[in-house]
């Protein structure tokens, strides 16, 4: 069974800094891996899909690297921002699951002013 | 593209009366779609996966007597909580993939947050 695991679980940082959220999962035979943003009370917002057989991913300030035989994906946020403050979770389509994602448990970021 | 809307977006009832909830995909086709369940501070949970036209599959623990599922056209799904408890209060989020879409991305929509009395 497909387990994806986010660390860490929460992370307060100054203003500008640059962070990196982790996700690892225990089955590398998956299709893709998304990033996705919540915002307290509100839906997913996807950031980012990595294909199974891609590397990385880049959007704006983000980038979510793929390193599938080690079961490991990383967002890394450059320049933070206060406006940047939300969830952050990762899920994993394995192959042959009915496009069923397994998300991971988040990373609660705190960016402060 | 890709707007997956829901609706209502909050709702409060008393305990033993249902409510539905309805998944829409507003400018696209989707052959399959996802209801999950979040309590606070928590992940998502799968429910069940909707399919046009046959009957949800239903994740394990999950009664589906309870939480009725229907998805009669391409572009909606809905999802009935029947004699709803105050267990039963969370906040549930449907998703939808696109007809033929090679990348397998899931739409999220923006979530129902339910709370029995």
């Amino acid at each position: 069974k497909q387990e994806v695991t986010q660390i860490p679980a929460a992370l307060s940082v100054p203003e500008g800094e640059n962070l990196v959220l982790n996700c690892s999962f225990t089955d590398s035979a998956i299709y893709n891996l998304q990033w996705f943003r919540q915002d307290p009370g509100k839906g997913l917002t996807s950031l980012l899909l990595i294909q199974s057989s891609q590397r990385e991913q880049t959007s704006g300030r983000l980038n979510a690297s793929l390193d599938k035989s080690s079961g490991r994906s990383t967002l890394y946020i450059a320049a933070s921002q206060p406006g940047d403050s939300a969830t952050y979770l990762c899920a994993v389509l394995p192959h042959n699951a009915g496009n069923m994602l397994t998300f991971g448990g988040g990373t609660r970021l705190m960016v402060k002013p | 593209g890709a707007v997956v809307s829901q609706h209502p977006s909050w709702v409060i009832c008393k305990s033993g009366t249902s409510v539905k909830i309805e998944c829409r995909s507003l400018d696209f086709q989707a052959t399959t779609m996802f209801w999950y369940r979040q309590f606070p501070k928590q992940s998502l949970m799968l429910m069940a996966t909707s399919n046009e036209g046959s009957k949800a599959t239903y994740e394990q623990g999950v009664e589906k007597d309870k939480f009725l599922i229907n998805h009669a056209s391409l572009t909606l799904s809905t999802l009935t909580v029947t004699s709803a408890h105050p267990e039963d209060s969370s906040f549930y989020i449907c998703s939808a993939t696109l007809a033929g879409d090679s990348y397998n991305e899931q739409f999220f929509g923006p979530g129902t947050r339910l709370t029995v009395l």
